[in-house]
């Protein structure tokens, strides 16, 4: 099976930290997102990347920026955290097509204090 | 703006019972159709896929397209508590999904 696997479940991080939310695949996926979750709002795409080094913004990038360095690896990065910010963070990931659905990670339960 | 519609509801339905859930989506152009089931606290799990109009069955999920009226419905036969969570319609738009807010299914024993 398909394992997407974000680093914390919990995360409680004060206004203006930098803050790194981590997550790694280990199927050779090329494509990988992340989404926050927020109740009444749905999923909304925040970062996509379809190849190491690539990556595009989706629906709502703004105060967040990715990192792919490693084709396994996709890190989301909250530049100055805000407590509007307070989400639930979800990584995704799928190979190359659109016929597939994406895996999607545990989760991580942000809150700015 | 790609827009994937559902219900918020939620959907009660007694144990025994088929439940129904609707999705509508604003663009034709969509060719991949999906839903997820995501339990309280959990993260979504893809359970159908859908491609083609008509219906596709697996086991007590069938899943329903028409493209035509850009539709999609889950049915879940024989619903059980255990089915009781959220179902999320992911649509695809140009090699993204978008999916909608979700439809709050509950199995009542």
């Amino acid at each position: 099976d398909v394992k997407v696997t974000q680093s914390s479940r919990y995360l409680v991080k004060r206004t203006g930290e930098k803050v790194f939310l981590e997550c790694v695949q280990d199927m050779d996926h090329e494509n990988m997102f992340w989404y926050r979750q927020d109740p009444g709002l749905g999923l909304r795409l925040i970062y996509f990347s379809y190849d190491v080094k690539m990556k595009e913004k989706g629906d709502i990038p703004e105060g967040y920026s990715v990192s792919r360095e490693k084709k396994e690896r996709f890190s989301l990065i909250l530049e100055s955290a805000s407590t509007n910010q307070t989400s639930m963070y979800l990584c995704a990931s799928s190979p190359s097509g659109t016929n597939y659905g994406y895996t999607f990670g545990s989760g991580t339960r942000l809150t700015v204090v | 703006q790609k827009e994937v519609e559902q219900n918020s509801g939620p959907l009660s339905v007694p144990e025994g019972a088929i439940a129904s859930l609707n999705c509508t989506y604003s663009d034709r152009v969509s060719q991949s159709f999906f839903w997820y089931r995501q339990y309280s606290g959990k993260s979504p799990e893809l359970i159908m896929s859908i491609y083609s109009n008509g219906d596709k069955e697996d086991g007590r999920f069938t899943a329903q397209l028409n493209k035509a009226s850009q539709y999609v419905s889950l049915l879940i036969r024989d619903s059980q508590p255990s089915d009781s969570a959220t179902y999320l319609c992911a649509v695809e738009y140009g090699n993204k999904l978008v999916f909608g807010a979700g439809t709050i299914l509950r199995v009542k024993s």
